[in-house]
């Protein structure tokens, strides 16, 4: 148990609609990562957050949004959903905002129908 | 970003050393190297990083090359657990995590 929780673990909705993801990091990191991992895409960084602030993005999608809230847990917004958007999405955090030691949570697996 | 070669898959016996070998010809002064295994339908794991020296941990042991151009993780005592595919990743400071295919490895027991 990395100390990382995800929620939901299962999401199964239609094309066009919007979901809502959530993680909460281990206590005591600051920073939190996204993170996509698809069957052709292999995993994909997405955002990063460390203390409430962007610090870094990667291949993040225009219809995909994200948060970091004062109690530090973070959210993943994934809207106008596409069947390409079927994934595993993973939530990582670490101590400091360099990233040196990230700990994943177990995932949630969206499915777009 | 900094490119890793490693092979596709690889195959132990349980209860034997595993070397996975890392290639990065191409590695930078800044670039730590840092090794995460995901076992089947799991989160990636972080094993073990560095820059320069050999490092060990409970989990591992990180051989870098004395010219950094090459690295290998060692699993001192392979067991059914440690079945997973893992990843050797350059990561040059602040910049995030960079995923490559990586080597399943399958133990056999």
């Amino acid at each position: 148990d990395s100390g990382v929780t995800q929620t939901p673990k299962h999401l199964i909705t239609a094309t066009g609609q919007r979901v809502t993801l959530r993680c909460s990091p281990r206590s005591g990191d600051l920073s939190v990562y996204w993170y996509q991992q698809s069957l052709d895409q292999g995993l994909q960084f997405l955002i990063q957050y460390y203390n409430g602030e962007e610090r870094a993005k990667g291949n993040i999608l225009e219809r995909f949004s994200a948060q970091q809230f004062p109690d530090l847990h973070s959210e993943l917004n994934l809207s106008s959903l596409e069947l390409g958007d079927s994934a595993l999405y993973f939530c990582a955090s670490s101590v400091g905002g360099s990233g040196y030691e990230q700990y994943f949570g177990p995932g949630t697996r969206l499915t777009v129908t | 970003d900094a490119k890793t070669t490693q092979p596709n898959s690889m195959e132990s016996n349980e209860e034997e050393p595993v070397h996975l070998p890392c290639n990065h010809s191409t590695i930078s002064g800044t670039d730590y190297i840092h090794w995460y295994r995901q076992l089947p339908s799991q989160g990636p794991e972080y094993v073990i990083h560095g820059l320069t020296s050999n490092v060990n941990n409970r989990m591992a042991s990180l051989a870098i090359a004395e010219d950094r151009k090459s690295s290998t993780l060692i699993l001192h005592r392979a067991t059914l657990r440690d079945a997973a595919v893992y990843y050797c990743i350059l990561k040059p400071g602040n910049t995030p995590l960079v995923f490559g295919k990586g080597t399943r490895l399958s133990v056999i027991a």
